[in-house]
């Protein structure tokens, strides 16, 4: 089946500092999708990416759409305490294929 | 986006007993799923639901260990059978919506179940 490698597997940075994290997959993927999960909560949508090369904001996040399909990027600039969570990355095969692989997560810790 | 409740928010189970698990979408979805999450784990998919039939699992997920409802286009059940132990994980229900014109997939938030 689909694999997702997802790095790194934690984080501990400063407030302040730029956050990177990636997922790499064993396949190509016509949707990545990032994702955030505090504690005792469900994960909740950052950023959804539809097309190779896709470079899309969200306020401080950035992320990209590998161009061979088969990786993407979230960047994170300027960190404040709230951003501490899982962040994870899922992959879609797309057309009438809506199943999500997920990557294992990064714990992200900011220290004020 | 879809606003997703889901009930119980958490709960505390016996050995052997069986636990149902609603998922209540704000509007009209055609996608549903259940995905599970163990302890300090990334998320699996169990199933996907299906409105008027029967759910379709992923391997290594069986109808009879966990059962799925799905009667109309906003709500679904998901039934932890038998529970054991191995079974502690959080449950999530998860929709497929639209952004614009383009869909997305969101999740609820979740049902922390301990299984003693």
């Amino acid at each position: 089946g689909q694999q997702l490698n997802q790095s790194p597997q934690s984080m501990f940075i400063q407030e302040g500092e730029d956050v990177s994290m990636n997922c790499t997959s064993s396949s190509i993927f016509n949707t990545w999708l990032w994702y955030k999960q505090d504690p005792g909560e469900g994960p909740v949508l950052l950023i959804a990416l539809y097309k190779a090369g896709e470079l899309t904001s969200n306020g401080r996040l950035t992320a990209q759409f590998g161009i061979t399909r088969k990786d993407s990027f979230l960047n994170i600039s300027a960190s404040i305490p709230s951003d501490v969570g899982i962040y994870f990355c899922a992959g879609r095969s797309g057309g009438s294929n809506y199943k999500l692989t997920f990557g294992k997560g990064t714990l992200l810790t900011v220290n004020p | 986006s879809a606003v997703i409740s889901q009930k119980p928010s958490r709960d505390i189970c016996q050995r052997g007993t069986s636990l149902t698990i609603q998922c209540q979408v704000d509007s009209q979805v055609t996608m549903m799923f259940w995905y599970r999450q163990q302890p300090g784990q990334s998320l699996t998919l169990i199933a996907t639901a299906n409105q008027g039939s029967e759910a379709t699992y992923e391997s290594g997920f069986v109808i009879d260990k966990f059962p799925i409802s799905r009667p109309n286009l906003t709500f679904s059940t998901l039934t932890v059978s038998n529970m054991s132990p191995e079974d502690s994980s959080i449950y999530l229900c998860s929709v497929v919506g639209t952004s614009g014109l383009l869909d997305t997939q969101y999740f609820g938030p979740g049902t922390r179940l301990t299984v003693l």
